[in-house]
């Protein structure tokens, strides 16, 4: 069964310093990725989606599909990128995703 | 504003009691979703909508819920007989594409069943 993890549910860097969110993922068919982000008070919203192989905001994710993982990286973190993240896998049809439980990222100035 | 719009934002609820969410998604979005999302967990597909057509409502955790889109814009979930369990905020997400991925969400009804 398909299945998404984010094994951390707390991340917590300094300003500055590089930010790994990991997500595995388990699924036997041709994988298609995002990730979402949640910032204080406002609503989910989809950040980046792995075919694209866009960088928005200075995070990018790579899927590795030996590994079955698609973590989002920034270098550098920024106070500004404090926020829920979340990993989403598309199954099936073109409307259905899968969720992970979420990491939530505190940067400290 | 332009958003995806829910209604109320926060509910509780006595045990047993019948609730209903609504959902004012974006003018002219053709596809809403609803989610159920527990505390420290993703959100958890429900039903889908194209239009007024409700296609996939696999989600839906008992025949409790209820969800219904008659005129393709406005949608309302309705849980009957509320249990503890139905505790959970509920999304509503829309999108102009026949692609989940794509939606613009709501900021969700946290409902409390007591």
């Amino acid at each position: 069964a398909q299945r998404v993890t984010q094994p951390e549910k707390l991340l917590s860097v300094f300003k500055g310093a590089p930010v790994e969110l990991k997500c595995n993922y388990s699924y036997s068919g041709s994988p298609e990725l995002f990730w979402y982000v949640q910032y204080s008070r406002q609503r989910l919203q989809l950040l980046l989606r792995h075919i694209s192989r866009e960088s928005i905001k200075g995070f990018t994710a790579d899927l590795n599909k030996g590994e079955t993982s698609f973590h989002l990286k920034k270098p550098f973190a920024q106070e500004e990128d404090s926020a829920m993240y979340y990993c989403a896998l598309k199954y099936g049809s073109n409307y259905q995703l899968i969720w992970g439980a979420g990491t939530k990222l505190i940067i400290k100035p | 504003g332009a958003g995806v719009s829910q209604s109320p934002r926060y509910k509780v609820a006595k045990r047993g009691q019948d609730v209903a969410l609504r959902c004012d998604p974006i003018s002219g979005h053709v596809s809403l979703f609803w989610y159920q999302q527990a505390l420290g967990q993703g959100p958890e597909f429900l039903t889908y909508f194209q239009n007024e057509a409700q296609l996939d409502k696999s989600g839906l955790p008992s025949d409790r819920f209820f969800a219904e889109r008659p005129e393709g814009s406005v949608s309302t979930l309705k849980i009957q007989r509320t249990q503890q369990e139905d505790s959970a905020v509920y999304l509503c997400a829309s999108s102009p594409f026949r692609v989940g991925t794509e939606a613009f969400f709501g900021q969700g009804t946290r409902l409390t069943v007591v």
